[in-house]
């Protein structure tokens, strides 16, 4: 069956420094693909998506591009903060009402 | 701004009990989710539901089922509650036409003993 695959955590960097959590998928056809964010005490939240091979999705400094030949879906940030600091989940759709979630990456940012 | 609000964000059963997690959403979406949340496996679909007195099993539907008698309110119900079942809940909702973009509540966390 479809599955997402994230790097274990927890992720730990300093104010200002460049963020990559890695996300590979597998699936059959062609899913969208998305990033969710829970920061400390809430549910999770919709931060950026992709639905097709090459589309690139961003948000609040976040990117992630959707790579077919790879099956990736990497979460990049140029410059992390503090208040970035949050569980961060991969997920992929298929035609069906189901989101398939990673196990989530625990990012810490220290000042 | 979507709120779905889980009834209890604390919850300590004793194995055996019958148990009730309520969820209520307030922006009219047809679609609404019961997840559990386990550190290193993330989110499993535990049912869901696309319409009033509809339900679909997910992944992991075995020693729970669930109860939408109206559209803002999503029940999950533990039979009778066993240690394993100690998780963190999370109710999820969705509009029919933006079925990925999951409002989540903020979860509620059961410990069984």
């Amino acid at each position: 069956g479809d599955s997402v695959t994230q790097m274990e955590g927890p992720v730990t960097l300093s104010e200002e420094a460049f963020l990559t959590i890695n996300c590979t998928y597998t699936a059959t056809g062609y899913p969208s693909l998305f990033w969710y964010v829970q920061y400390p005490g809430e549910g999770l939240q919709l931060l950026l998506k992709a639905t097709k091979a090459d589309d690139k999705g961003s948000n609040k400094g976040f990117e992630a591009t959707y790579r077919k030949e790879t099956t990736s879906f990497h979460l990049e940030k140029g410059s992390v903060q503090v208040s970035d600091s949050a569980v961060y989940f991969c997920a992929l759709k298929d035609s069906s009402y189901k989101l398939i979630f990673g196990s989530g990456t625990r990012l810490l940012v220290r000042p | 701004d979507v709120k779905v609000t889980q009834s209890s964000r604390y919850l300590v059963k004793r194995t055996g009990e019958k148990v009730f997690l309520e969820c209520v959403q307030d922006m009219d979406h047809e679609n609404m989710f019961w997840y559990r949340q386990d550190p290193g496996l993330g989110l499993r679909l535990i049912y869901f539901s696309y319409d009033v007195k509809m339900k679909e099993k997910g992944d992991i539907p075995e020693g729970y089922s669930v109860s939408r008698e109206k559209k803002e309110r999503f029940s999950l119900i533990l039979e009778s509650a066993s240690t394993n079942q100690t998780s963190m809940y999370l109710c999820a909702s969705s509009l029919e036409y933006r079925k990925e973009k999951l409002f989540f509540g903020s979860g509620t966390q059961l410990s069984v003993l």
